[in-house]
């Protein structure tokens, strides 16, 4: 069974520049979630997808940041415009059962943007 | 708000000489805690998930043991492939499928 995949593995752009990111989950798994870490700090999450809606976006910095999931499979998470502190690694996720809230999330190999 | 604690933030082990990881938390209605192995470049490895105080599981040498306040990740006589960053993470609370992550515990074995 193939992992979560995510692309690219590296991105590093001007401020002011916009990025898009890509996850996409194992197959059969209806919960998607991003997570980012910025250097120091502990892994926090961003938004939860169920299937193709938006189940929690609390974690979400600011309307800078959009993510997608059109047809319930891949997601994109895009900063537009990107800022210095948008530094990090940006970690996909996805997991099968949607009723307990306690199912093993398996993580993907992570993004890591640079915004100079 | 829930909080995870993980400690000591680093841990120098010789190879053989077993230890054990702590991972302190306050959560309002556990549903789930995990440990993650990572490693340098890579995305958190899925090793063990633990739902309720009592409940104790085992890989190799690794052991998850699970309190009301508090997990142990205990490592038997390590290796130095068993080096790496070890992440400890809650999910609780009623329609909140989040994650809260600890910082981890850096692991190096020394052969």
């Amino acid at each position: 069974e193939a992992g979560v995949t995510q692309f690219p593995s590296h991105s590093v752009i001007e401020k002011g520049q916009t990025v898009t990111l890509r996850c996409d989950p194992i197959s059969g798994h209806d919960n998607l979630y991003w997570y980012r870490r910025v250097m120091g700090k502990e892994i926090k999450f961003l938004l939860h997808f169920v299937k193709e809606s938006k189940q929690d976006e609390s974690g979400m910095p600011n309307n800078r940041f959009l993510a997608e999931r059109t047809g319930g499979t891949y997601s994109t998470l895009k900063v537009q415009p990107a800022e210095l502190e948008d530094s990090g690694v940006y970690f996909c996720a996805s997991s099968r059962i949607y009723l307990t809230g306690g199912d093993t999330q398996y993580f993907g190999p992570g993004t890591r943007l640079t915004v100079l | 708000e829930d909080q995870v604690t993980q400690s000591p933030e680093a841990l120098r082990l010789q190879e053989g000489e077993s230890s054990s990881l702590n991972c302190s938390y306050t959560v309002s209605g556990l549903r789930g805690l995990f440990w993650y192995r990572q490693d340098p470049g890579k995305g958190p490895e899925f090793l063990f998930t633990l739902y309720s105080a009592g409940e104790e599981k085992e890989k190799e040498r690794l052991k998850a043991t699970l309190t009301k306040k508090e997990s142990f990740l205990h490592i038997t006589a390590p290796k130095p492939e068993d080096s790496a960053t070890y992440l400890c993470a809650v999910a609780s609370g009623a329609g909140s499928y989040q994650l809260t992550f600890g910082k981890g515990t850096k692991l190096s074995v020394i052969p």
